[in-house]
């Protein structure tokens, strides 16, 4: 059964540092997400992205995150100068069609030093 | 997206059947069901989802009330591989298409 991959799984970064986590949604899919979880938590939506574009996001995604979908295959969550609030574990989803299941992957644990 | 209220805990034994409930009194006609589980150090899953009719998959089955202001999502034989976080969770795709995740309920299955 065709599956969403994340890499890396565990990232460690100092604060203040730029990470990318990178995604490989379900090749035919064409609806992308990114949710985090921060431990102990509720899952918690951050982006939807569809066309190229966000078609919504959160008021957690602020100014330093943004998304990119740079080729036809993978789909990459950004943050730009981390802190140590944003230590959590980040999912990517991808849909075939608006309201349809979302298939996620394994995660990102991102640890913020 | 409506709220939805789950026991915040639940246990089974194992090989048994396992009802899960959910209550959502200010659902809309809109809104569809969908149930989603998370495995231990896993990401999100997705389980079943209904609208009006009872629905069964080769995972679950999902029993609506009539009046669609309850549901259950019923595991037929708990193994302790189906440990994990339940999530009901409404979704109205013109409200938007992000999926709402509130605390769930954390099944634990003893062998």
């Amino acid at each position: 059964e065709p599956e969403v991959t994340q890499t890396p799984s565990h990232q460690v970064t100092q604060m203040g540092q730029e990470v990318i986590l990178r995604c490989v949604p379900i090749s035919n899919h064409l609806y992308f997400y990114w949710y985090r979880q921060i431990l102990g938590q509720k899952v918690e939506f951050l982006v939807s992205f569809y066309n190229n574009e966000i078609s919504e996001k959160s008021e957690i995604f602020d100014d330093q995150f943004s998304v990119e979908r740079p080729d036809g295959s993978n789909f990459t969550l950004k943050i730009r100068s981390t802190k140590l609030e944003d230590s959590a574990m980040y999912f990517c989803a991808s849909s075939g069609n608006r309201g349809q299941p979302q298939h996620f992957g394994d995660g990102t644990r991102l640890s913020i030093l | 997206d409506a709220k939805t209220t789950q026991p915040n805990s639940m246990e089974s034994n194992e090989e048994e059947p396992v009802h899960l409930p959910c209550n959502h009194s200010t659902i809309s006609g809109t809104d569809y069901i969908h149930w989603y589980r998370q495995l231990p150090s896993q990401g999100p899953e997705y389980v079943i989802h209904g609208l009006t009719s009872n629905v069964n998959n080769r995972m679950a089955s999902l029993a609506i009330a009539e009046d669609r202001k309850s549901s259950t999502l019923i595991l037929h034989r708990a193994t302790l591989r189906d440990a994990a976080v339940y999530y009901c969770i409404l979704r109205d795709g013109k409200a938007g298409d992000k999926v709402i995740f509130g605390p769930g309920t954390s099944l634990s299955v003893i062998p």
